[in-house]
């Protein structure tokens, strides 16, 4: 078991471009999370699947973003148009549906918008 | 809605001294509360939890105690070592477990 993967670790990318993230879960875990931590602030939920079902999205997730599990493995979470304001860490965490609700974190992705 | 209300740090403390770093919440329901701790250059990995009223979360030398009458989940830990420099995060996970809400996190300097 090798823990929450993320990809890429950084992403620099100038404004208005298109970006797009993965995660691959810890193998099994059927319920995915999408987190946003900026600096000096704990992580926002973003988004939740259970397995390839998305079944929350929080009202920061903008109609520029969209987070996808289409297998029920890995996860993508794709920002169009990116905006200044997207700079952030983007984290990804799973966790089986039989666990107390305590999460597995990836590293993240850190994206900066210039 | 929900929130997660912390010490603000940083919070600076030399070695062997005794720690407390506040946390309480509001929610409805009866939510599972956590602590979950960075390393610097380190994912977020959870540190203790607790799933009900009266119990105590316990790990590494740290405990917290899920007090609902005081909607508190305070850590302690009784001698802090340098190796316990870390950002600390209160959170907590409401009933269904679909979504998990942070505090803002309180960053520990621990002096030799």
């Amino acid at each position: 078991d090798t823990g929450v993967s993320q990809d890429p670790r950084h992403k620099i990318t100038k404004r208005g471009q298109n970006v797009t993230f993965r995660c691959d879960p810890i193998s099994e875990h059927n319920r995915l999370y999408w987190y946003r931590q900026t600096l000096g602030q704990g992580p926002e939920f973003l988004t939740y699947f259970q397995n390839e079902a998305q079944l929350e999205k929080s009202r920061l997730l903008s109609d520029r973003f969209s987070a996808e599990r289409p297998k029920g493995s890995f996860s993508t979470l794709e920002i169009q148009r990116t905006e200044q304001g997207d700079s952030a860490m983007y984290l990804c965490a799973s966790t089986p549906t039989s666990a107390t609700y305590e999460q597995y974190f990836g590293p993240g992705t850190r994206l900066t918008v210039t | 809605g929900d929130s997660v209300t912390q010490m603000e740090g940083p919070v600076t403390l030399s070695e062997e001294a005794f720690l407390t770093i506040n946390c309480t919440y509001t929610a409805t329901g009866y939510p599972s509360l956590f602590w979950y701790v960075q390393y610097p250059g380190e994912g977020l990995q959870l540190l203790l939890k607790a799933t009900k009223a009266d119990d105590k979360g316990s790990n590494k030398g740290f405990e917290a105690t899920y007090r609902k009458e005081t909607t508190s989940f305070h850590l302690e830990k009784g001698s802090v070592q340098v190796s316990d420099s870390a950002v600390y995060f209160c959170a907590l996970s409401d009933p269904g477990g679909f979504k998990t809400i942070f505090g803002a996190g309180t960053r520990l300097f621990v002096k030799a």
